[in-house]
């Protein structure tokens, strides 16, 4: 079965610290996706990456860092120079089926706070 | 380009009775998903539509239910309403199963919050 963990159920740090949100998935399958996506106080989840189970590569976008390890089943999640406006509940997802009838795995969360 | 909209943002009802909420999907999206998300928790899926089919399902009764209209809008329908049921309903859209590589990125509404009585 497919499970997605997020220890850190809440995070604080001051404005301007890095901070590193940890995802620890479980899959069987060989071919999957992993997601982070970041739900503002509004309530919308946004995107923020996927990445296939074939792509070991880590990725930068901006302030935004993710650490893809096969070996651990670990899809770690950095934020450089950290804003106020990082602040929210932010996801890890598992999706074991890209196609039909996919089926997104979430991890319960984690609540990141910057302060200013 | 039209996000997800979801309607209503917001009501309450109470044990017993039923509820329909709604949700358009983002244009050139023609698959719908339902997510219940509990207080504190994360989504759960309930179900995914696909050319008015239902197309995959979650850990839920039959009384949760939903359609998908020709215009790939989607109703989920809740009867028998529990407290338990009391939480954030997420509607996401995608492209064509069928796409590959793009297609199984979810775009979501703001969502529907049912507070249960």
């Amino acid at each position: 079965a497919q499970k997605v963990t997020q220890a850190q159920t809440e995070i604080s740090v001051v404005e301007k610290e890095d901070v590193t949100l940890d995802c620890v998935y479980e899959t069987r399958d060989t071919t999957y996706y992993l997601f982070w996506y970041k739900q503002p106080p509004s309530g919308e989840l946004v995107f923020l990456i996927r990445r296939n189970s074939f792509d070991e590569q880590n990725e930068i976008s901006g302030r935004y860092s993710w650490n893809f390890q096969k070996s651990t089943s670990s899809f770690n999640f950095t934020i450089t120079a950290s804003q106020v406006v990082d602040s929210a509940v932010y996801f890890c997802a598992l999706s074991e089926v890209p196609n039909y009838g996919q089926n997104f795995v979430f991890g319960p969360g984690t609540r990141l706070s910057v302060l200013p | 380009e039209t996000g997800v909209t979801q309607s209503p943002t917001h009501l309450i009802k109470t044990r017993g009775q039923q509820v329909t909420l709604r949700c358009s999907s983002q244009s050139g999206h023609n698959t719908v998903s339902w997510y219940q998300q509990a207080l504190g928790q994360g989504p759960q899926f309930i179900f995914q539509y696909y050319r008015e089919e239902e197309n995959g399902r979650g850990n839920f009764p039959p009384r949760f239910s939903g359609l998908q209209f020709p215009n790939y809008s989607s109703e989920l329908n809740v009867n028998a309403l529990e407290l338990d049921d009391s939480a954030l309903y997420l509607c996401a859209s995608s492209l064509d199963p069928g796409q590959g590589a793009g297609a199984n990125v979810l775009t979501f509404g703001a969502g529907s919050r049912l507070t249960v009585l």
